[in-house]
């Protein structure tokens, strides 16, 4: 069955530590990969997105990812957190096969100030 | 904000009743998708409306039905309401009816009683 994992469910680091949320998928055919942030009591906003080219995306607020195909992974990273960044990540994937948008289970990113 | 929006934001009723939650996509936007989130389930997809006509089916139960509407905004019924109904409900829209980014609306908190 087609699945996205999130490895971590809880991460909880001090301001200016990096950051690595790890991303996989099991899907066939041509995928295209998004990582959202639902902050709290907000909705989804859309992090960053890979649909082709170069493997390594950079999104908004710093984040990037790096698609490797290979591994099929998508993990998001960001080199000096804030405690802004307070938020829960979800990786999401939607397969050319089935036109739907599957999400992980997500990480909830707690930054200590 | 993503230019997605959802009515009403909170929602409170009871058992067995039927509630409709409205949606209306970004400009220019043809394709609407419904989203529900839990606690245990996490993010799930329900259905998929593209330019008025059903595209795709998720977990959808067969008490919860939607539809889009000529001007494109779409609506989502569930009735015979249960207590694990209660969730937040997402709206989303894209351009089209393919691999397209989603971007998500505000969602609306159902809670049974």
């Amino acid at each position: 069955a087609q699945s996205v994992s999130q490895h971590n469910h809880h991460v909880i680091l001090s301001e200016a530590a990096s950051l690595e949320l790890g991303c996989n998928y099991s899907y066939g055919g041509t995928v295209n990969l998004f990582w959202y942030v639902q902050y709290p009591g907000q909705h989804l906003q859309l992090l960053l997105k890979y649909f082709s080219g170069d493997p390594l995306v950079k999104g908004i607020k710093g984040f990037e990812a790096e698609f490797i195909k290979s591994k099929f992974s998508f993990n998001l990273r960001k080199p000096s957190v804030q405690w802004s960044d307070t938020a829960e990540y979800f990786c999401a994937v939607i397969s050319s096969n089935t036109g739907k948008l599957i999400f992980g289970q997500g990480t909830t990113l707690q930054v200590k100030p | 904000d993503s230019g997605v929006t959802q009515t009403p934001k909170h929602l409170i009723t009871a058992t067995g009743q039927r509630v409709t939650l409205r949606c209306s996509p970004r400009s220019g936007d043809l394709s609407v998708y419904w989203y529900q989130q839990s606690l245990d389930q996490g993010l799930q997809f329900l259905i998929q409306y593209y330019n008025g006509e059903e595209r795709a089916k998720g977990n959808i139960l067969e008490r919860f039905s939607a539809q889009q509407f000529p001007d494109l905004h779409s609506e989502l019924n569930l009735s015979s309401l249960e207590l694990g109904d209660s969730a937040l409900y997402f709206c989303a829209s894209s351009t089209s009816s393919g691999t397209d980014t989603q971007y998500f609306g505000p969602g609306t908190r159902l809670t049974v009683l």
